[in-house]
């Protein structure tokens, strides 16, 4: 129940293309879902974040669609860049720790 | 504003042996967290501090792994003996007191690399 699924494991997008990250989780008592950029050598970083009570949320080039009634949640980034390429983690947050998806490796081919 | 920091970035010790790793959180955020990523799963949550005080140890796999945070600043997590499927990235994030908030900065380091040979 306090797991958060996440598909594909890697994904390939041509330069100006959609990538599509998906996201499923069980637990309904998960507060915040946030997304992470992950670049090798580095930390996770915070990319963008949606509340349970938000169906979409955008910034930039990155819109994340929230449906709670599926309990699923999805990552858009419009106009793939190869700057973009990095593993994408969605997580899921319950008292200040995160539940994290396995990741998807994405690469943007120029 | 610094980040959070930690040491070393990679580590290769030979099974039974002892490896500490650290981390200095952001100046000021009282809440510490340590994950590990085993390679190719997901980043799975050890424990949570509050100051120097363990609120969540849910995650710590057993007892060969020991946390600690004296004086609410850096935090040390020691592996004692190390085994093989102890290998993985260790992460560790700090954030503010309060209710966990986007905008309260939840941010990890970098990682220690651990490799156990």
């Amino acid at each position: 129940q306090q797991q958060v699924k996440q598909s594909p494991q890697s994904l390939i997008v041509q330069k100006g293309g959609i990538s599509i990250i998906n996201c499923a989780y069980e637990n309904t008592a998960f507060d915040y879902f946030p997304w992470y950029q992950q670049f090798p050598g580095k930390g996770p970083a915070l990319l963008i974040a949606i509340r349970p009570d938000v169906s979409e949320k955008k910034e930039g080039r990155f819109t994340i669609s929230f449906n709670k009634s599926a309990k699923q949640f999805s990552l858009h980034i419009m106009d793939s860049q190869p700057g973009d390429s990095a593993t994408y983690f969605c997580a899921a947050s319950i008292g200040g720790k995160l539940i994290f998806g396995q990741g998807t490796e994405l690469s943007v081919k120029p | 504003e610094a980040g959070v920091t930690q040491f070393p970035s990679h580590s290769v010790i030979e099974k039974g042996q002892t490896v500490t790793l650290r981390c200095d959180p952001i100046s000021g955020h009282d809440n510490l967290y340590w994950y590990r990523r085993v390679m190719g799963k997901e980043i799975k949550f050890l424990l949570h501090f509050v100051k120097e005080s363990k609120q969540d140890e849910s995650g710590m796999p057993n007892n060969r792994f020991l946390a600690e945070r004296t004086g609410g600043t850096y935090s040390t997590l020691k592996v004692q003996p190390a085994e093989l499927e102890d290998s993985g990235v260790y992460f560790c994030a700090s954030s503010q007191v309060g209710l966990f908030r986007p905008t309260y900065g939840y941010t990890f380091g970098s990682g220690t690399r651990l490799t156990v040979v």
